[in-house]
C-alpha cells in the first residue's frame, strides 16, 4: 500500500531563517504531488505541485519554493522565513484520475 | 469561498450509525462530492467521492441525491476514533493540476460513550 511521510513535524525558526520541509512517498510511481498550507480554521491552500521530476508550479506568489529531486521525494523550502509563513504544512500525493491523499502535516512557527 | 454548507457540530453515540448532511445546491456537472475528515493537529484523511450514483467503502457511505444538490455521509457503526471534523467538498475529478481543495468550516462530530 502507499505510504506519505514528511518531517520534520514541528518546527519553530527564527525570522530569516531558512527552512527545508521533506516529504517521500513510498508504493508508487510518478504520483502528482502538492504541497499545502492551512491556516487556523481555514480551507488548504495550494501553494506548488509537481507532475514529474524536476517539474514545478506555483499556485501563489511566495517566499517559498518547492523542488523534486526524485520521483518520489518533494522539498519545501524557503532562503529567509518571514513572520507570514508560519502554519500547517501539508504534502499530499495522487495519482491522475484519484483522489488526494495527506501527510501528517508539519507545524512551523516563525519567531 | 466554499460551494458547500453544512451543520457546524453534530454528536453520535458510539455504535450509532452518524449521518452528516452537505447541502450543494451549485454544483456543476463535471464536480464531484468528496468527503474527507481532518483530526485535529493531523492532515486531513479521505473518506469517499462520487459523482452521482451512491458509492460505498470500507470506511462510510454516500448517499448523493438523485438532483446532486446535497448528500449523505454515514459512518455505519460511529467509534471514539471518528471524532474529527468532516469535510465536504466539490470540485473536478482531482489529481494532476486539479488539486485546489476548497474547505469550508466542515462539521465537528463528536461521538460519545
Amino acid at each position: 500500500s502507499q505510504t506519505i511521510h514528511q518531517w520534520p513535524a514541528t518546527l519553530v525558526q527564527p525570522v530569516g531563517s531558512p527552512l527545508s520541509l521533506e516529504c517521500t512517498v513510498e508504493g508508487t510511481s510518478n504520483p502528482n504531488l502538492y504541497w499545502y498550507r492551512q491556516a487556523a480554521g481555514r480551507g488548504l491552500q495550494l501553494l506548488f505541485y509537481s507532475v514529474g521530476i524536476g517539474q514545478i508550479s506555483s499556485e501563489v506568489p511566495q517566499n517559498l519554493s518547492a523542488s523534486r529531486p526524485q520521483d518520489r521525494q518533494f522539498i519545501l523550502s524557503s532562503k529567509k522565513l518571514l513572520l507570514s509563513d508560519s502554519g500547517f504544512y501539508l504534502c499530499a500525493w495522487s495519482v491522475y484520475g484519484d483522489t488526494i491523499y495527506f501527510g501528517e502535516g508539519s507545524w512551523l512557527t516563525v519567531v | 469561498d466554499a460551494k458547500t454548507t453544512q451543520p457546524t457540530s453534530m454528536d453520535c453515540a458510539e455504535g450509532r450509525a452518524a449521518n452528516l448532511p452537505c447541502n450543494h445546491s451549485t454544483i456543476s456537472g463535471n464536480e464531484y462530492v468528496y468527503w474527507y475528515r481532518q483530526i485535529h493537529s493531523q492532515g486531513p484523511q479521505y473518506i469517499i467521492h462520487g459523482l452521482k450514483n451512491n458509492e460505498t467503502n470500507e470506511m462510510a457511505s454516500l448517499i448523493i441525491t438523485e438532483d446532486r444538490k446535497s448528500s449523505t455521509l454515514i459512518l455505519p457503526h460511529a467509534t471514539l476514533r471518528d471524532t474529527a471534523v468532516y469535510y465536504c467538498i466539490v470540485s473536478p475529478r482531482l489529481g494532476g493540476s486539479q488539486g485546489n481543495l476548497i474547505f469550508g468550516k466542515g462539521t465537528k462530530l463528536s461521538v460519545k460513550p
